[in-house]
């Protein structure tokens, strides 16, 4: 069975320091993964996904994720964090085994940017 | 292309009433899942519909209903309101049938119930 772990709930970081927010998945066949950012009262919105190609994977806002297959980790880096990166983050696994597949969502990590 | 569109925005409810959330899909996507999400709970899921019909479904109480049309819009339904439904209600759609192919979410329906 799949499923996904956000190791911390809240991480707090000052402006301009490197960012790191940690993923662990588990998961029976070859996963897709996704990270994805909340602002407040907004919807979910896609910072990168890792389908089986490069295992670094860049996205938007200069986030970036490395897959590790034997460590099952997928953890989120930014080398320099802005005001604006406070937000809730999702770490989230989709199997796809077929067209039927599951998504699992973490349990998010809130990000905290210090001044 | 648009994104994914909910409606409406704002809902304020008193208990014991139904209400009904709308989700038009990206062109082209025919899965459309919904989400509860809440401070306490964080992001749950309720169901997916794709062409029609609901392919995945979520731990949540048959007051919770949903449909899919033709077109790809969706509708949730939720009936006889209780305080603790109160929540963001979020649609998310996304093309099938290809490997990987992400979520897109919408800015979701803040449903307070009164």
């Amino acid at each position: 069975a799949q499923s996904v772990t956000q190791l911390d709930s809240h991480v707090s970081v000052s402006e301009g320091t490197p960012v790191l927010l940690r993923c662990n998945y588990s998961s029976s066949y070859s996963p897709s993964l996704f990270w994805y950012v909340q602002h407040p009262n907004k919807g979910l919105q896609l910072l990168l996904k890792y389908t089986s190609a490069a295992t670094l994977v860049k996205g938007i806002n200069g986030f970036e994720a490395e897959f590790k297959k034997s460590e099952t980790s997928f953890h989120l880096t930014k080398p320099s964090a802005h005001m604006s990166d406070a937000a809730e983050y999702f770490c989230v696994v989709s199997d796809d085994p077929g067209r039927d597949d599951k998504i699992i969502f973490g349990k998010g990590t809130r990000l905290h940017i210090l001044p | 292309k648009a994104g994914v569109t909910q409606t409406p925005r704002y809902l304020i409810k008193t208990r014991g009433q139904q209400v009904t959330l709308s989700c038009s899909p990206i062109s082209g996507h025919r899965s459309v899942s919904w989400y509860q999400q809440t401070p306490g709970q964080g992001l749950q899921f309720l169901f997916e519909y794709f062409s029609e019909t609901q392919r995945n479904k979520g731990n949540f109480p048959g007051r919770f209903s949903g449909r899919q049309f033709s077109n790809s819009r969706s509708e949730m339904n939720v009936s006889t309101l209780e305080l603790g439904d109160s929540a963001l209600y979020l649609c998310a759609s996304r093309p099938t049938g290809t490997r990987g192919s992400p979520l897109h979410f919408g800015n979701g329906t803040r449903l307070t119930v009164t």
